[in-house]
């Protein structure tokens, strides 16, 4: 089956800086990438997706890079803010459902 | 309603015992999806349903586990003998169908947080 590895498990930035988490799935296959921001005690909440056919999309200050080759892919958040603390979970799937397997997470700490 | 909700929102109990975690998905969203989420970890993927049939339970642990959708929406999963390597938050998803070959984004409940003591 599909393994989904996340790096770093914790990063820390100063506020305005930027941030990149790196994940690399191992199933070729695999069409569908989604990021997910999880405060604590809260529900995962979609912050942006890629799908296999697109190298890189942008939502503001959140961008989403896919290197199928490579067989990884990036979240870079630029100017970060307090409020961006929080877990990041990566996650992949292939086909049109959403049978998704995550990363281990990446807590990001935006310091003041 | 508004989101996907899920009850109870807590519940202990004791090794053993059988428990039933309720999930509403959102109206309209035909799939919906369990995932089991330790701490620490990111959510691990149960089992699937379309409609009212499982189309996918490859992710759920052993025969102890077992979830249902009856009428195509309310779904249960349903825990039997419980052990303590079961307490976990329990998180439900729906999607909507999605347009062409895309299915639409998860969205999440609050999941049920179950500690077996």
């Amino acid at each position: 089956g599909e393994n989904v590895e996340q790096h770093p498990s914790t990063l820390s930035v100063q506020e305005g800086d930027s941030a990149v988490i790196k994940c690399t799935y191992s199933d070729s296959a695999s069409n569908y990438f989604p990021w997910y921001k999880q405060e604590l005690g809260k529900r995962p909440q979609l912050i942006i997706d890629i799908r296999s056919n697109v190298g890189e999309k942008k939502d503001q200050r959140i961008a989403v890079t896919l290197n199928k080759t490579a067989k990884h892919f990036s979240l870079h958040i630029t100017e970060t803010q307090p409020e961006d603390s929080a877990v990041y979970f990566c996650a992949a799937s292939l086909g049109s459902a959403r049978q998704l397997t995550f990363g281990s997470g990446t807590q990001l700490t935006v310091l003041p | 309603g508004a989101g996907v909700s899920q009850t109870p929102s807590n519940k202990v109990t004791e090794k053993g015992k059988y428990v039933e975690l309720r999930c509403d998905p959102i109206s309209g969203h035909t799939a919906l999806y369990w995932y089991r989420q330790s701490l620490g970890q990111g959510p691990e993927f149960l089992i699937y349903f379309q409609g009212t049939g499982a189309a996918d339970d490859s992710g759920l642990p052993n025969d102890r586990f077992f979830a249902v959708r009856p009428e195509g929406s309310v779904s249960t999963l349903k825990i039997q003998r419980t052990e303590r390597g079961d307490s976990a938050v329990y998180l439900c998803a729906s999607s909507s169908p999605g347009t062409g070959s895309n299915t639409g984004e998860l969205f999440f409940g609050e999941g049920s947080r179950l500690t077996v003591l």
